[in-house]
């Protein structure tokens, strides 16, 4: 089955601990993306990554680390959590990295940081 | 800079009636806009988008979009709506970036209920 998942899918932690959320997919796609949703903020781009080794800063990116070492993973890392960073995260993968194609969404990663 | 607007956080209607799910865009260029929905619990699903092409876009679940450049909207539509239609549905537009790649600009989202 084609898709993207996330682990952990809930995670409580405290600031300071640094943690990693994994980003698989299984559909061989070249951009892969992370993005945070905040009640009444819709969903913001944190980086994202037009193929291996490539990354680049979203909207939202202070705070944040990723790599891109396989094209299939995209690792989200948080250095020093804050509770600023408590939120709904979502990786998305799509086919290329030209504009037309829709995204594959994860089912999301709720964190909460104290 | 590109931008999303949907005027309205929640929509009410009842079953078998038909909805509408407002989205207002601001771009320079063409614009690549795509609908998503996301269930409860769940990540976002794409339903449909606009490309090029005939401004009535026909997507999952029998939902519908029309892209209307003058008025720069993007409604999203259903003739019958169904209780299970009820998620929080997503307005999008796809930003091309100088580097190739392009950033997603979403809507803050409308909460659509169906009332039995």
């Amino acid at each position: 089955e084609a898709q993207v998942t996330q682990n952990p899918r809930y995670l409580i932690t405290v600031t300071g601990k640094k943690l990693t959320v994994t980003c698989s997919q299984n559909m061989n796609h070249e951009y892969m993306s992370w993005y945070r949703q905040d009640p009444g903020l819709g969903l913001r781009q944190i980086y994202y990554s037009m193929n291996v080794e490539v990354t680049d800063k979203g909207d939202v990116p202070e705070g944040y680390k990723v790599s891109r070492k396989e094209k299939r993973n995209f690792p989200l890392i948080l250095e020093s959590p804050s509770p600023n960073q408590t939120s709904l995260y979502f990786c998305a993968s799509s086919l290329a990295a030209t504009s037309s194609y829709e995204q594959y969404f994860g089912p999301g990663t709720r964190l909460t940081v104290t | 800079a590109q931008s999303v607007a949907q005027p309205e956080d929640q929509v009410n209607v009842a079953e078998g009636n038909p909805l509408t799910v407002k989205c207002t865009y601001s771009v320079s260029g063409n614009p690549y806009l795509f609908w998503y929905v996301q269930y409860p619990n769940r990540g976002l699903q794409f339903l449909l988008k606009y490309i090029t092409g005939d401004n009535l876009v026909k997507g999952s679940y029998g939902f519908e979009a029309e892209f209307n450049k003058s008025q720069t909207s993007f409604h999203l539509k259903k003739p019958s709506a169904l209780v299970s239609d009820s998620a929080l549905y997503f307005c999008a537009v796809r930003d091309p970036l100088r580097d190739g790649g392009f950033k997603t600009i979403f809507g803050a989202g409308t909460r659509l209920f169906v009332k039995a």
